[in-house]
């Protein structure tokens, strides 16, 4: 089946650095990605929604300037966390929609502490 | 704006139980209702529903969608520690992303 690839899968940076998280679609062309954040006890938040080639759509009170994507192909799409602060600390997760009864594949998840 | 509501938030129970998991859902230009069991990663899909009426079922799992009420229900029978997750709920609309409910933490005691 679909299969996305998510890395890493976990991610320990200082304060005021910038974190790149990946997720790839392995054996098909993923069009469009989304990307969730999940604090602890918490559900998953959509952040945005990446298309290949065009700009990324962000949810309302996510910052576009602090969590840049890039979707510059059909198989690749990345997060970069920039600047990260200690309440960026958080559990993110892409997901891709794929044809089949599960409509959904999730990459595997990074969790990112900020210290 | 999309919202999904799950209830109850949290559910003790013991091995062998029957529990039943509810979702309610507004969600715009409605598509699909999706279940799923996280545990420490990410979330492991379970059922995809879009019609009425007509249960899924998975061994001890089952699902079922209610579209007038704009309701579904998840419910494991001889529930075992192994089922002890969280399980969320997400409605798919028009734009395709997925909104998700908080979702229920199941625990099962031996």
């Amino acid at each position: 089946g679909a299969v996305v690839s998510q890395h890493p899968s976990w991610v320990i940076c200082k304060s005021g650095t910038s974190v790149k998280i990946e997720c790839r679609s392995l054996d098909f062309q993923a069009t469009t990605m989304f990307w969730y954040r999940q604090f602890p006890k918490q559900s998953l938040m959509l952040m945005a929604t990446s298309n290949e080639g065009s700009k990324a759509t962000y949810e309302q009170g996510v910052e576009k300037d602090k969590f840049l994507i890039n979707h510059a192909s059909l198989t690749l799409s990345t997060l970069t966390v920039t600047s990260a602060h200690p309440e960026d600390s958080s559990f993110y997760i892409c997901s891709a929609r794929t044809e089949g009864s599960a409509g959904y594949t999730f990459g595997s998840g990074t969790r990112l502490t900020v210290v | 704006e999309d919202k999904v509501v799950q209830s109850p938030l949290s559910l003790v129970v013991h091995e062998g139980d029957t529990v039943t998991l509810n979702c309610s859902y507004e969600v715009t230009n409605f598509r699909s209702l999706l279940w799923y069991k996280q545990e420490k990663k990410a979330p492991t899909f379970l059922f995809m529903l879009t019609s009425s009426g007509i249960e899924k079922k998975s061994g001890r799992l089952s699902s079922i969608l209610d579209k007038k009420e704009l309701f579904s229900i998840l419910n494991i029978t001889a529930t075992q520690t192994g089922d002890s997750a969280i399980y969320l709920c997400a409605g798919s609309g028009s734009a395709r992303q997925l909104t998700f409910g908080s979702g229920t933490q199941l625990t099962v005691l031996p």
